[in-house]
């Protein structure tokens, strides 16, 4: 079984509609994250989460939100969804501790709103 | 914010080594120099890490001069299942100083 699991895996929805994308992991570590990507282009970090009580913004967080229910669960969530929000949704999570530590990516979620 | 810049695309051929070049001009004394690789549709997988001098794993070497303004990636070999696109990140543990850039499309040719 995958790790780090993302639901959906693809979605289509229409401009003002409100969708969740959901990421678990059974990898125990406390760090969650979420990216998005465009074609073409690297990953922009959206949301970070620390531990269930920490809750960051990244470099894009307009027009998202998050919520960390436990430490195996982060959820990303659009509440008013807009065409340029189309993209490749990605969950990550790491250890804590000192350094750098290394990001276990989900196998991304595919928005597109029309 | 630690920016790496990396050449946007790289073709080699089966069999051969191919190097990556990052550089980061202002890294930081406590951040680390990491690669990724991802393949089309599916989230990036952790290569190599290091913070000084060389480190050495199955799949790759990673190469840092003394005043680690840049990095090299080294792929030993290549075969075509190396086609795909890799970051180099800068950074340390808290993760709004970590950025992906837009990597390095390598393409292997038979």
């Amino acid at each position: 079984d995958a790790d780090v699991t993302q639901t959906p895996r693809n979605r289509i929805t229409k401009t003002g509609k409100r969708i969740m994308l959901e990421c678990s992991q059974t990898k125990g570590h406390d760090r969650m994250y979420w990216y998005r990507q465009d074609p073409g282009l690297g990953l922009r970090l959206i949301y970070y989460s620390f531990d269930v009580k920490d809750i960051n913004k990244g470099e894009i967080s307009d027009g998202y939100s998050v919520s960390r229910q436990a430490q195996a669960k982060f959820s990303l969530s659009l509440e008013s969804a807009i065409p340029n929000q189309t993209a490749l949704y990605f969950c990550a999570t790491s250890e804590s501790g000192e350094g750098y530590n290394e990001q276990f990516f989900g196998p991304g979620t595919r928005l597109t709103v029309l | 914010l630690a920016k790496t810049t990396q050449p946007i695309s790289m073709d080699s051929y089966e069999g051969q080594e191919v190097n990556i070049t990052c550089s980061h001009n202002n890294i930081a004394t406590n951040d680390y120099i990491t690669w990724y690789q991802q393949f089309p549709s599916q989230g990036p997988r952790f290569i190599i890490q290091g913070y000084k001098t060389k480190v050495t794993n199955e799949v790759a070497s990673l190469f840092i001069p003394a005043d680690r303004k840049s990095s090299t990636l080294s792929l030993p070999r290549v075969s075509l299942s190396d086609t795909a696109v890799y970051y180099c990140l800068v950074g340390y543990s808290s993760a709004s100083k970590i950025i992906f850039g837009s990597g390095t499309r390598l393409s292997i040719r038979p």
